[in-house]
């Protein structure tokens, strides 16, 4: 799987954007881009994933660059329940599913009030 | 749908000891894979179970097994316990309807090795 590549920690202010972004320049034609966080010692939460075209959900929106080597996940009004880990992993579909996600470090976002 | 739960939460044992960790995926979900979670290697992947067999592992020794039931639900055991695995067990299921299958994740399971 790609490499990717992350601020290891980044401050937003409550209430305003976060725009977290990730660097996969390595990434191949069959590889997704996943977003996941993890709050202290939790679960990792899913955030959203895409392949080329740029993604909207609930939580967030990615924005993926034509050229596919790097993407950025906005979290359109940071709350300090936004506070966590927040992986970008890029997965292989082989073998019948994405079955193995390829952690790296992360960013650290810490929403502040 | 209920998420994936993940039993016991937390689990303290000594070296030497063995354990087994159990999880329950989303329902309908047919694929659990583990992970383990430490301080100096961060999230690292074990193994894949889908339709009761084994169908990848990750970078780990042999105490290191599991088995996934009819149910789908999965559990793994760590036998001869070392101080080393300590960590943050997580368990996470995905549907495999093809394309990008998104995997949801438990709460873990917190054990110590003393």
């Amino acid at each position: 799987d790609a490499k990717t590549t992350q601020p290891p920690s980044m401050d937003c202010a409550e209430g305003r954007a976060a725009n977290l972004p990730c660097n996969h320049s390595t990434i191949s034609g069959n590889e997704y881009v996943y977003w996941y966080r993890q709050i202290h010692s939790q679960g990792p939460q899913y955030i959203i994933h895409g392949l080329k075209n740029n993604e909207t959900n609930e939580m967030a929106s990615l924005i993926i660059t034509e050229d596919r080597k790097s993407s950025t996940l906005i979290l359109p009004h940071a709350t300090l329940r936004d506070t966590a880990v927040y992986y970008c992993i890029v997965s292989r579909y082989s073998g019948g599913s994405n079955y193995k996600l390829t952690f790296g470090k992360g960013t650290l976002l810490t929403v502040n009030p | 749908k209920a998420g994936v739960t993940q039993t016991p939460r937390y689990l303290i044992k000594t070296r030497g000891q063995q354990v087994t960790l159990s999880c329950s995926p989303i329902s309908g979900h047919r694929s659990v894979s583990w992970y383990q979670q430490t301080p100096g290697q961060g999230l690292q992947f074990l193994f894949e179970y889908f339709s009761e067999t084994q169908r990848n592992k990750g970078n780990f020794p042999g105490r290191f097994s599991g088995r996934q039931f009819s149910n789908s639900r999965s559990e793994m055991n760590v036998s001869t316990l070392e101080l080393g695995d300590s960590a943050l067990y997580l368990c996470a299921s995905s549907s495999l309807t093809g394309g990008a299958d998104t995997q949801y994740f438990g709460p873990g399971t917190r054990l110590t090795v003393l």
